[in-house]
């Protein structure tokens, strides 16, 4: 039983390229969340979705970023024109269903983004 | 805006010792509470949690202490070993949402 996949695990872009970063949750899981984790801090939370729905996405910066988690196939985390403050390591994290006190979340191995 | 404090970013145990890691909040909506566990290079891996209905939740070596009135929680491992050296994270999550927050990470280094 593949626990969250993601993939990249490593991304370099240069200044201006776009970052695609994605991530299959584990199996039976319906509830994707992104996180990030910017160098000497704590994850932060960006967007969660359910499959086709973004349920909340407070976390998540106004422009260049986007989220989307498709009928079929992975949950995608897209930062366009990225810049050097965009390096972090990028959490995905599922769940069974809403974890207001039923459980918790797993998370993938995390995606590390660097920015030239 | 940090809702979630570990005010320590790294603690330093002998093996066999206890380790005792520290979490403040802030929001008072905030009833639900989970630690996890993070080693390089690997994702946060859940550890306990708590809800806000009790005080304390135990599994083997690991007990979570929450004082709500102090708004605090505490991660007690007891005895400390080497394989517990990671960092570890606290988190909290309100009733009215479905998003948990996240504290800085305290760097747990178990002595041999």
């Amino acid at each position: 039983n593949a626990g969250v996949m993601q993939n990249p695990r490593h991304l370099v872009r240069r200044r201006g390229q776009e970052a695609r970063l994605r991530c299959s949750p584990m199996k039976g899981h319906s509830h994707v969340y992104w996180y990030r984790q910017l160098p000497e801090e704590g994850l932060k939370f960006m967007v969660y979705l359910q499959k086709e729905n973004i349920i909340d996405e407070s976390g998540m910066p106004k422009e260049r970023f986007s989220a989307e988690f498709p009928k079929e196939g992975p949950s995608i985390l897209r930062i366009q024109q990225v810049v050097r403050g965009d390096s972090a390591a990028y959490f995905c994290a599922s769940s069974p269903s809403q974890i207001r006190g039923t459980g918790e979340l797993f998370f993938g191995e995390g995606s590390r983004l660097t920015v030239l | 805006d940090q809702q979630v404090k570990q005010n320590s970013p790294s603690l330093s145990v002998q093996e066999g010792r206890i380790s005792i890691l520290n979490c403040d909040y802030t929001n008072s909506m905030f009833d639900y509470f989970l630690w996890y566990k993070k080693y390089p290079a690997e994702g946060p891996t859940f550890l306990i949690s708590i809800s806000s209905i009790k005080d304390k939740n135990e599994d083997g070596r690991f007990t979570v202490f929450l004082n709500k009135s102090a708004k605090h929680l505490s991660l007690h491992i007891v005895p400390s070993q080497p394989g517990d050296s990671a960092v570890y994270f606290c988190a909290a999550s309100p009733n009215t949402g479905n998003q948990f927050y996240f504290g800085t990470g305290t760097s747990l280094t178990v002595i041999p």
